[in-house]
């Protein structure tokens, strides 16, 4: 099975742009989870997807937000950044009906100048 | 909410040792606790989990021990290989009907020189 892919991989915005950030699950996952990894904060939960439902939020402002498809991809946006959402962006599937585990894909490097 | 502390933050060790990371959690809720190892410019990758009903999971080089009265959980890595040197992260999650949000440790650095 191909893994959790992400695209793009690198970004590069400027402050008080918006950025729309994408993931694929594995095939047969529906459960996608986002995640931000900074060197300061390390990883945090941004929030869960399922079924097209958001089920879990993390606590981040309101200017992050997602959204997830049919198909079980996941959206995530940030609007009006700022320098310090430069960060990698972390997508996670995992297969609810066979237990917790969580695979991630390789991320998205977002830099805010 | 959860609170995940892990020590060390970084461990040198020479090859063929032994490494030990640990980590304890807040929230006795949590029931779910995986190990993961992220290599530089990758993602993370899940290496080893354990379930709150049980005490120890083994498997092959790697071990994890869970304490649940002392809400201490830790990962053993047996006979270390430089290709073990990475970023070791553990989390801790209350995995229920609503879905799983892992709260993760700081991360250790794990450096095994030969």
């Amino acid at each position: 099975k191909a893994g959790v892919t992400q695209t793009p991989r690198y970004l590069i915005k400027t402050r008080g742009q918006q950025v729309t950030l994408s993931c694929s699950p594995i095939s047969g996952h529906r459960s996608v989870s986002w995640y931000q990894q900074t060197p300061g904060q390390g990883l945090q939960f941004l929030f869960e997807y399922f079924s097209e439902t958001q089920r879990n939020k993390g606590n981040f402002p309101g200017r992050f937000s997602g959204r997830q498809f049919s198909n079980s991809r996941s959206e995530m946006n940030v609007s009006t950044l700022e320098l310090g959402d430069s960060a990698l962006y972390l997508c996670a599937s995992s297969d609810r009906d066979r237990g917790n585990e969580q695979f991630f894909g390789p991320g998205t490097r977002l830099t805010v100048l | 909410g959860e609170n995940v502390e892990q020590h060390p933050s970084t461990l040198s060790v020479q090859e063929g040792d032994s490494a030990v990371i640990k980590c304890t959690y807040s929230d006795s809720a949590s029931n779910y606790f995986p190990w993961y190892k992220q290599e530089l410019g990758k993602g993370p990758q899940l290496i080893i989990d354990i379930r709150s009903n049980v005490g120890e999971k083994k498997d092959q080089r790697i071990a994890v021990t869970l304490n649940k009265t002392a809400k201490h959980f830790s990962l053993h890595i047996t006979e270390t290989q430089p290709e073990d040197s990475a970023v070791y992260f553990c989390a801790a999650s209350v995995a229920n009907q609503a879905g799983t949000a892992l709260i993760f440790g700081k991360g250790t650095t794990l450096s095994v020189s030969s």
